[in-house]
């Protein structure tokens, strides 16, 4: 089945640890980013990739890095855990606005991070 | 820059009521505009886009919102409310520039159906 998967679907850390927060999408997307989701404050972005090789900071990337190397994976990683980190975590993919037009983004199901 | 603003974090309407939630945006460059549903411990779903082509568009689910660039709004409608519509819609803005590839989110409107 196409879609966005994303692994794990819920994760506990204590302060300091480091995880990787899988993404993988089977649709040849180009573009894929990684959004962060809290009570009343709605999607925000914290990282964005364009294409195998290509990745770029969104509205809030600190602590948190990214790397793009094959088109279908787009993993997440929390370098040191923090409190501030307790979030759900999502991916999304999509093609090309350019070639499509409108950037209608594809959701993955999400992942429940809490850390103590 | 761009931003979203969606006015009510809570609507409550009965069931076959109108469902009206609504959302303006900010933007310097005429803008996509998106409607994302969210149920519950779900991810999000595309309901609707307004693309520069008609400013009437209908989604999926009976859904339907126009834009409006006078009031710089982009409300969403439905004519009936059914209990399956409970959830957390989205609304979300992104240029035509090479920001397009990025999209801002308002902050939610979580939907209420009573019976």
């Amino acid at each position: 089945n196409a879609g966005v998967t994303q692994t794990p679907k819920f994760q506990v850390l204590k302060t300091g640890q480091s995880m990787t927060l899988q993404c993988a999408q089977n649709m040849n997307h180009e573009y894929m980013s990684w959004y962060r989701q809290d009570p009343g404050m709605g999607l925000r972005l914290i990282h964005y990739s364009v294409g195998a090789g290509i990745t770029d900071q969104g509205e809030v990337p600190n602590g948190y890095n990214v790397s793009r190397s094959t088109t279908e994976d787009f993993p997440l990683r929390l370098l040191s855990a923090a409190p501030s980190q307790t979030s759900v975590y999502f991916c999304a993919s999509s093609y090309s606005p350019r070639t499509s037009g409108g950037n209608t983004q594809y959701f993955g199901p999400g992942t429940r991070l809490t850390v103590l | 820059a761009q931003s979203v603003t969606q006015l009510g974090s809570h609507v409550s309407v009965s069931e076959g009521a109108l469902v009206l939630l609504r959302c303006n945006y900010s933007s310097s460059v005429p803008p996509y505009l998106f409607w994302y549903v969210q149920y519950p411990n779900q991810g999000l779903q595309l309901l609707l886009k307004y693309t520069s082509a008609a400013t009437l568009v209908k989604g999926i689910n009976g859904f339907e919102a126009e834009f409006k660039k006078s009031e710089t709004s982009f409300h969403l409608t439905k004519p009936s409310a059914h209990m399956s519509d409970a959830a957390e819609y989205f609304c979300a803005v992104s240029g035509l520039m090479d920001s397009s590839y990025k999209l801002i989110f308002g902050s939610g409107t979580r939907l209420l159906v009573r019976p």
